[in-house]
């Protein structure tokens, strides 16, 4: 069964950090790109970055460039999100996605994980 | 940065109804526009990819249409299930931008 499970999530400061990470399972995952969406508190959905196959490329929305972070791990099929510099307007629930290329359909969604920031 | 806007934002409908939503692009995308069912508590799921293509698994009912700025889902005789916001999405170009969503209610 193909799937994407995020972890990482959980209530951090203004200006803190957090890492996420997303376990892919049942294809093979260095063959995709990968992606993060999120989607704040009964909003609706944000493209936040893109990262290729090899990790050689990555894409960022504007309002997260210098503070977040995509990358991968293909010997562990896992893609990460390290957030650095962190806001209220970050707090959402952020979705790892699975892409055949940078500009395509999002076809496999994870389950998601929450990130809160908040004093 | 390309600007999705759908409408309705909201519908009530009645099982066995005709339902359709519009999504319209800020800029021509070709036929790089996709649709999205959500349900509450629950991740998105892909439904039809570039306009018209049904993504696998999808029921029948469920179809697509468009290019360039003017699109459409159209669900045909709609379930109770089908209760859920709907969004579109571009990928025309970076960043990808998704449309506000449609929620549909179940009468």
């Amino acid at each position: 069964e193909v799937q994407l499970v995020e972890s990482g999530g959980g209530l951090v400061q203004p200006g803190g950090s957090l890492r996420l990470s997303c376990a892919a399972s049942g294809f093979t995952f260095s063959s995709y790109w990968m992606s993060w969406v999120r989607q704040a508190p009964g909003k609706g959905l944000e493209w936040v970055a893109n990262i290729k196959q090899d990790g050689s490329e990555k894409y960022y929305v504007d309002s997260v460039k210098g503070r977040f972070t995509i990358s991968r791990d293909n010997a562990k099929n896992s893609l990460y999100l390290q957030m650095n510099s962190l806001r209220a307007e970050d707090t959402a629930v952020y979705y790892c996605a699975r892409i055949r290329w940078g500009l395509d359909a999002f076809d496999i969604w994870g389950q998601g994980t929450m990130v809160t920031v908040s004093s | 940065e390309i600007v999705l806007t759908q409408s309705p934002d909201f519908q009530s409908v009645t099982p066995k109804e005709k339902v359709t939503i519009t999504c319209r692009a800020s800029q021509s995308i070709g036929s790089s526009l996709h649709w999205y069912q959500q349900k509450p508590d629950q991740s998105p799921k892909l439904l039809i990819k570039y306009a018209s293509q049904s993504f696998s698994g999808v029921p029948s009912r469920f179809s697509g249409s468009g290019s360039g700025t003017d699109f459409t889902l159209t669900i045909n005789s709609l379930e109770a299930e089908d209760a859920a916001t709907y969004y579109c999405h571009q990928s025309s170009s970076l960043p990808h931008t998704f449309g506000q969503g449609t929620k549909l209610e179940i009468k």
